[in-house]
């Protein structure tokens, strides 16, 4: 069975230190880019960060300087750093697969497989 | 960054109606749009990619449609368990800006 599982959230104080951790399984974890997406209690979908098969890491203006996305292909896992958090980081963290479709230089990507989430609450 | 506006916000229907859900970004995409559905405390659940196309095991009821700026979500007779919230998402360029959603209530 296709699935990612993530871990790591809590509770934390404005300023301080989180990692987030995404295992994934049924799949080869290797070939695919991933992501990063949160929802703010009640809000909407807000993509955080992505990491593509090279390495190659993007983030969203909120988070970029403070989280630092990674993956360790041996361990099928995918990584969330945070850093300086703030009471505006506080949301449910998902990690959500890359699929991609088509063929030749023409491709499309959509979030085909995502975790259940994990709850990161910043408060003092 | 690519805005995603949606429309509505919100819409009540009758199990049995069509329903059409609009996405519009700020600027041109092609077709690199995508739709996704969310149940209270759950994953978002992809549903199409590329605009128009059914990911595998989403039931034909729903299609997609629109290329451009202008793109459109239907479920053509809306059933007890899609009442949910509706994402559209830009894959055109990093950010992968979500549209704000449309919540699905039951009439």
């Amino acid at each position: 069975e296709v699935q990612l599982v993530e871990s790591g959230g809590g509770l934390v104080q404005p300023g301080g230190s989180l990692r987030l951790s995404c295992a994934a399984s049924g799949f080869t974890f290797s070939v695919y880019d991933m992501h990063w997406v949160r929802q703010v209690t009640g809000k909407g979908l807000e993509w955080v960060s992505g990491i593509g098969v090279g390495g190659d890491t993007y983030y969203s203006g909120s988070v970029r300087g403070r989280f630092t996305i990674s993956r360790e292909n041996a361990k099928n896992s995918l990584y969330l750093q945070m850093n300086n958090l703030r009471a505006g980081d506080t949301a449910v963290y998902y990690c959500a697969r890359d699929g991609s479709w088509g063929s030749g230089s023409n491709y499309y990507y959509a979030m085909d497989v995502w975790g259940q989430g994990t709850t990161v609450t910043v408060s003092s | 960054d690519i805005q995603m506006t949606q429309s509505p916000s919100s819409l009540s229907a009758a199990v049995g109606d069509r329903v059409t859900i609009t996405c519009r970004p700020s600027e041109t995409i092609s077709k690199y749009l995508n739709w996704y559905q969310q149940k209270p405390g759950k994953a978002p659940k992809l549903l199409i990619y590329a605009a128009s196309t059914l990911q595998t095991g989403v039931p034909s009821r729903f299609s997609g449609s629109g290329s451009g700026t202008d793109f459109t979500l239907t479920i053509s007779s809306l059933q007890p368990e899609d009442f949910a919230t509706y994402y559209c998402q830009q894959s055109y360029s990093t950010p992968r800006t979500f549209g704000q959603g449309t919540k699905v209530e039951i009439k």
